[in-house]
């Protein structure tokens, strides 16, 4: 079993609609959650990080986490072509030797069609 | 300010060169991560430092030389390397205490 699992799409969503990237994560003791985002042939962009249960809104992204079933999700209100991207889910595993490490998902594609 | 820099932006080399790649950050940042990354795949951890003293080695080969000279500053030498090691190498910072990782622009190496 992946330690970080996302749907690799690629998910396709009209703009205007909201795009729901999900991603689920082994490791009960995991800490921090992260959502970045990642332009073809460039690096990885922080967008989002939550660490406590519920939602966390920043602009036209809400993070979700809900620790008891062990999954978090980026919803994208109003989709724009700009946001066609990867996105990149990390967790922060529990535990003082895992200190510095991230654990990242797969990635999901999402493209945002006019 | 979250930027962390990186250069050069692209370099080619043979199997035989030696060079390096560095990295800086001027946000007080006092860890500092290089990952690899090849195409469609994610980031994939090599070297940790924090406080300027490698924590973190992901059983990296030897052809791979990570140097952090002081707060702001961590170089990768790099020599003898092999085609597969053609990828993007990434840069990021953190503070002290937080997770939150900040990725410099990346190097786009390729190895013929």
């Amino acid at each position: 079993q992946k330690e970080v699992e996302q749907n690799s799409g690629p998910l396709s969503v009209p703009e205007g609609a909201i795009a729901s990237l999900n991603c689920t994560y082994s490791d009960r003791g995991s800490q921090s959650f992260f959502w970045y985002r990642q332009y073809s042939g460039k690096s990885p962009e922080l967008i989002m990080f939550i660490y406590s249960n519920g939602d966390k809104e920043d602009g036209r992204f809400t993070a979700q986490l809900n620790k008891a079933s062990q999954y978090v999700s980026l919803l994208i209100r109003d989709s724009q072509p700009s946001d066609s991207a990867t996105y990149l889910c990390a967790v922060k595993p529990a535990g003082g030797t895992s200190y510095g490490k991230l654990t990242f998902g797969q990635g999901t594609i999402l493209t945002v069609h006019p | 300010d979250t930027e962390v820099t990186q250069t050069p932006k692209h370099l080619v080399m043979g199997m035989t060169n030696k060079k390096s790649l560095k990295c800086e950050q001027h946000m007080g940042h006092r860890a500092m991560y290089w990952y690899k990354q090849k195409a469609k795949k994610p980031p994939e951890l090599m070297f940790v430092y924090s406080y300027e003293k490698l924590s973190i080695n992901e059983s990296v080969p030897s052809r791979f030389s990570p140097e952090c000279p002081n707060s702001s500053l961590l170089n990768l030498h790099l020599h003898a390397l092999q085609p597969e090691d053609s990828a993007l190498y990434l840069c990021a910072s953190s503070l002290m205490g937080t997770d939150t990782q900040y990725f410099g622009p990346g190097t786009r190496l390729t190895v013929l």
